[in-house]
């Protein structure tokens, strides 16, 4: 497995502004994904984010409101944009090298809006 | 659509006593499973997975088994220890995609000392 860090580790933001969030991996990996955790809930994938391409959005969550970046294989930024307190939730990302279907989770960004 | 769901939102074991989770899932073409661990205030850890060609898969003190049949699987932890109070999820192989999952609701899993 590799280290998988995220930044902010947590944050508190007012509504109708924006927050990026990174994560940051310490070995080149095929995939990385996007997930959001609701308070008490399981996970749910935003979107796959593709190396030096558009990301992949699920159904229900759309670029403009979760606009993703990937400039290389190790590295992506996550965007939740103009938030609402119904975005409050933990921000999850994931990699997986592509060899098998393992897939590893950074620490979470837990994010409140007010 | 595919699901995956476990049995028991909360579960809670007397520390030295096995548990064991419960999985369902819908799609029978699933064919490679995940648990995790998760924390409070962390990610989900990988504990084990588990291929469909496969019934069972141990880890240290972790077993996995899995019943294509009734489209279930389980995961046992042994000699159960405070430090494996968390929540455990199971999650599957989406059948759209070779490296997507879905994951199940979650169980809670409380030690008592």
């Amino acid at each position: 497995s590799a280290v998988i860090s995220q930044k902010p580790s947590r944050d508190i933001c007012q509504r109708g502004t924006s927050l990026t969030i990174q994560c940051q991996v310490d070995s080149q990996v095929t995939m990385m994904f996007w997930y959001r955790q609701q308070p008490g809930q399981s996970l749910t994938l935003i979107a796959t984010a593709n190396q030096g391409s558009e990301a992949t959005y699920e159904s229900g969550f759309v670029i403009d409101k979760f606009p993703i970046s990937r400039p290389n294989l190790t590295f992506s930024t996550l965007t939740v944009s103009n938030m609402s307190p119904e975005d409050s939730s933990i921000y999850l990302c994931s990699v997986d090298w592509g060899n098998s279907y393992e897939q590893y989770f950074g620490p979470g960004t837990r994010l409140t809006v007010t | 659509g595919e699901s995956v769901g476990l049995h028991l939102p909360t579960l809670s074991v007397q520390e030295g006593d096995n548990s064991i989770i419960n999985c369902a899932y819908s799609n029978s073409a699933s064919d490679y499973f995940i648990w995790y661990k998760q924390e409070s205030g962390k990610g989900p850890q990988f504990i084990i997975d588990i291929r469909s060609n496969m019934d069972k898969r141990q880890g240290q003190r972790v077993t996995v088994l899995l019943n294509k049949t009734v489209k279930h699987l389980s995961l046992q932890i042994a000699a159960t220890q405070p430090g494996d109070s968390a929540v455990y999820f199971c999650a599957a192989r989406r059948e759209d995609s070779s490296y997507k999952l879905i994951f199940g609701s979650g169980t809670r899993l409380l030690v008592r000392p």
